[in-house]
């Protein structure tokens, strides 16, 4: 299968570093995505990883491992509004390249 | 410039009815995809249109549910004969091509009574 595994819940402290995992099959990998949606709202485009490595943008980067199967989303200087959950997807090369949604996890900033 | 628009924004109608959701896509992104989220899970896929090709229905709940994109544009979903397991938000997302950065629209919030 393609399943897409996150953790469904987290908490942190404001101010805090938080690093939120997800594993994939690796078989036909072509892509990861991770999204931030607040609740109620839309999800936004955080970042996209296709080389290994770590992808760094503002407070947030982005880790991938191809041979892994492993990608995690690092949140610096943790800030209430960091409060969301933060979806991880994957693209896979023949199926009909469409995005696999995980669940998601719920991240919990306290002050 | 316009992100991704739905209509209308809430909608409530009784059990057995029939809806229709609007999706206006970002100008030139080919690809447009129809999700829906129920309150406090994930996405759920539901259609996928790419071009002129024909359309990814693989993850439609059922036969009531079918979807157009006419002129490569604008999509509406169709939803027959509602049931109140049809209630959540419908999401629209638009991307320039496959594979690339989706962009979505706000949702549709669906009740059916």
């Amino acid at each position: 299968g393609q399943n897409i595994d996150q953790p469904t819940e987290m908490t942190a402290t404001e101010g805090a570093i938080v690093q939120i995992n997800c594993t994939y099959q690796t078989s036909g990998f072509n892509g990861l995505f991770w999204y931030q949606q607040h609740a109620g709202e839309a999800p936004t485009f955080l970042s996209y990883n296709v080389l290994d490595g770590l992808e760094e943008k503002g407070r947030f980067s982005s880790f991938l491992s191809r041979s892994k199967g492993y990608s995690y989303l690092l949140l610096k200087e943790l800030q209430m509004k960091d409060s969301a959950s933060y979806l991880c997807a994957v693209v896979y090369a023949g199926n009909n390249r469409k995005l696999i949604w995980g669940l998601g996890t719920s991240l919990a900033v306290n002050p | 410039g316009a992100g991704v628009s739905q209509s209308p924004s809430n909608k409530v109608t009784e059990k057995g009815k029939d809806v229709e959701l609007r999706c206006d896509p970002i100008s030139g992104h080919t690809a447009l995809y129809w999700y829906r989220q129920s309150l406090g899970q994930g996405l759920e896929f539901l259609i996928y249109f790419q071009g002129n090709s024909a359309p990814d229905k693989s993850g439609l709940p059922s036969d009531r549910f079918s979807a157009e994109r006419t002129g490569g544009s604008v999509s509406t979903l169709t939803i027959q004969r509602t049931q109140q397991e049809d209630s959540a938000v419908y999401l629209c997302a638009s991307s320039p091509g496959p594979t690339e950065t989706q962009y979505f629209g706000p949702g549709t919030r669906l009740l059916v009574l």
